[in-house]
C-alpha cells in the first residue's frame, strides 16, 4: 500500500514563527503536492513537485515556500506564519502514468495548523 | 479562478436512495476527471475517474456520467449507504506521463440518513 504520512496532525505555533510541514512518501512516487483545505473552498494547490529539487507554483504560493532535496520527502515551510494561513495542509503524491489508474494522487492525512 | 464548479455543497439522502454530485469545467484541455472521496480525519482518496472517451464508467455502486458538449461530469451513487457519507470532490486535470497537479471542486458534503 502507497503510505504518505505527514510529521504532525496538529500544530500551533505563533505569528511569525517560521514553520516547516514535512511530507514523506514511500512508493518512490515522482510527483509531491502540498494542498491547504479550508471550509467551503475545497483543496487549493499551494506548490508541486515534478522531480527533486524541482517545484512549480500552485495557485495559492504566496506566503509559501518549499523544498524537495530528496525523492520522497518534501517539505512546506511558511516563512512568517500569519493568522490567515491557519488551515488543514494536505500532503500528496502521484506516480508517473501507470496502467489504470493514471494520474491518482495518494494523500496523507493532513496536518492541521492553527497560527495565533 | 475556480477551474471546476461543483454542486450541491451539502446533501442529505435517505438510505437506498441515489446521490447526485454535479461538476462543470471551462478548460477544454482536461482530459481527466477523477472523483476523491474524504473521510473525517482522514485525506481524499480516489473513488472513480473518466477519461472523455468514455460517457460512463461504472464501478460497484458508484457511476459518473460525462457530456463532453456540455462540459459537465457528475457522480451518481446507487443504493446510498450511511458508511457513504463523506465529502465529495471532483476535479480535473491533463492526463499525461508526468501527473499534471488536479484542479478541484470546492467539495460536496454528503450525509444518508439511516
Amino acid at each position: 500500500d502507497v503510505k504518505v504520512t505527514q510529521s504532525s496532525r496538529y500544530l500551533v505555533k505563533r505569528t511569525g514563527e517560521k514553520v516547516f510541514l514535512e511530507c514523506v512518501q514511500d512508493m518512490d512516487h515522482e510527483n509531491m503536492f502540498w494542498y491547504r483545505q479550508d471550509p467551503g473552498l475545497g483543496l487549493r494547490l499551494i506548490y508541486f513537485s515534478y522531480d527533486v529539487k524541482m517545484k512549480e507554483k500552485g495557485d495559492i504560493p504566496e506566503g509559501y515556500s518549499v523544498s524537495r532535496e530528496k525523492k520522497e520527502r518534501f517539505s512546506l515551510i511558511l516563512e512568517s506564519a500569519s493568522t490567515n494561513q491557519t488551515s488543514m495542509y494536505l500532503c500528496a503524491s502521484s506516480a508517473n502514468q501507470r496502467e489504470g489508474r493514471g494520474n491518482e494522487q495518494f494523500f496523507g492525512p493532513g496536518t492541521r495548523l492553527t497560527v495565533l | 479562478q475556480q477551474q471546476v464548479k461543483q454542486s450541491p455543497q451539502s446533501l442529505i439522502v435517505q438510505k437506498g436512495g441515489i446521490s447526485i454530485i454535479n461538476c462543470a469545467y471551462e478548460n477544454t484541455a482536461f482530459d481527466y476527471f477523477p472523483w476523491y472521496q474524504q473521510f473525517p480525519g482522514k485525506g481524499p482518496a480516489l473513488l472513480i475517474a473518466i477519461r472523455p472517451d468514455v460517457s460512463e464508467k461504472k464501478e460497484g455502486r458508484f457511476t459518473i456520467s460525462f457530456n463532453k458538449s456540455a462540459k459537465q461530469f457528475s457522480l451518481h451513487i446507487m443504493d446510498s449507504q450511511p458508511g457513504d457519507s463523506a465529502t465529495y470532490f471532483c476535479a480535473a486535470s491533463i492526463f499525461s506521463n508526468s501527473g499534471y497537479a488536479l484542479n478541484f471542486g470546492k467539495g460536496t458534503s454528503l450525509l444518508v440518513t439511516p
